[in-house]
């Protein structure tokens, strides 16, 4: 149990396109979600909490209008990052929240030519 | 504000040696710990965890204790094998307030076990 996905798993994009990250808890809802960004050989860096039916609450340092995160449903948090650019080139994390515990996807690598 | 220092690596050890990789925090409250690892080109699992003063998380022969004196949570095995080559991340999981839930990471170590 506790499963979560993300798609896709590597995604390559041109500079100023705009890329959609989906998070799926695929076997219990998750009333919040979290994304995080982990650089080569670095931790993973909070982005932002994401609660079903509200707006994300971004961590201090990460722009909202240029990361945008949707919780439409207690099983699906879409993270899109808007025209693209390198050093947006990272790999990008989803965890899902079942009983105070988080429950991570495999990530989604992007890069931007 | 919080925050987690974990030892640097990288580690290398050899097949059945012993590990320690410590780790120490900063947190208003009593958070909740946990050790994750990531093994290569995947994604984070939980190792283990504990939720209290004293409780010893366990999984797959590594252990760590929460202590709450010394506000650490060090994880230890006994006898390494090559499939523990990993990246290994402590986080303390905030306990309330608008935080709640928050898991805020170590830098990783990595660990590299050698036949």
């Amino acid at each position: 149990g506790a499963v979560v996905s993300q798609h896709p798993s590597r995604v390559i994009c041109k500079s100023g396109t705009s890329v959609k990250i989906e998070c799926r808890s695929l076997d219990f809802q998750a009333t919040t979600m979290f994304w995080y960004r982990q650089f080569p050989k670095q931790s993973l860096m909070l982005m932002a909490t994401s609660n079903e039916g509200s707006k994300a609450t971004y961590e201090q340092g990460v722009e909202k209008d240029k990361f945008l995160i949707n919780h439409a449903s207690l099983t699906l948090s879409t993270l899109t990052v808007t025209s693209a650019h390198p050093e947006d080139s990272s790999f990008y994390i989803c965890s899902a929240s079942s009983e105070n515990e988080q429950f991570f996807g495999p990530g989604t690598r992007l890069t931007v030519l | 504000g919080d925050s987690v220092t974990q030892m640097e690596g990288p580690v290398t050890l050899s097949e059945e040696a012993f590990l320690t990789i410590n780790c120490t925090y900063t947190a208003t409250g009593y958070p909740s710990l946990f050790w994750y690892v990531q093994y290569p080109g995947e994604g984070l699992q939980l190792l283990l965890k504990a939720t209290k003063a004293d409780d010893k998380g366990s999984n797959k022969g590594f252990e760590a204790t929460y202590r709450k004196e010394t506000t650490s949570f060090h994880l230890e095995k006994g006898s390494v094998q090559v499939s523990d080559s990993a990246v290994y991340f402590c986080a303390p999981q905030l306990a309330g307030g608008t935080s709640y839930g928050k898991l805020t990471f170590g830098q990783g170590t990595i660990l590299t076990v050698h036949p």
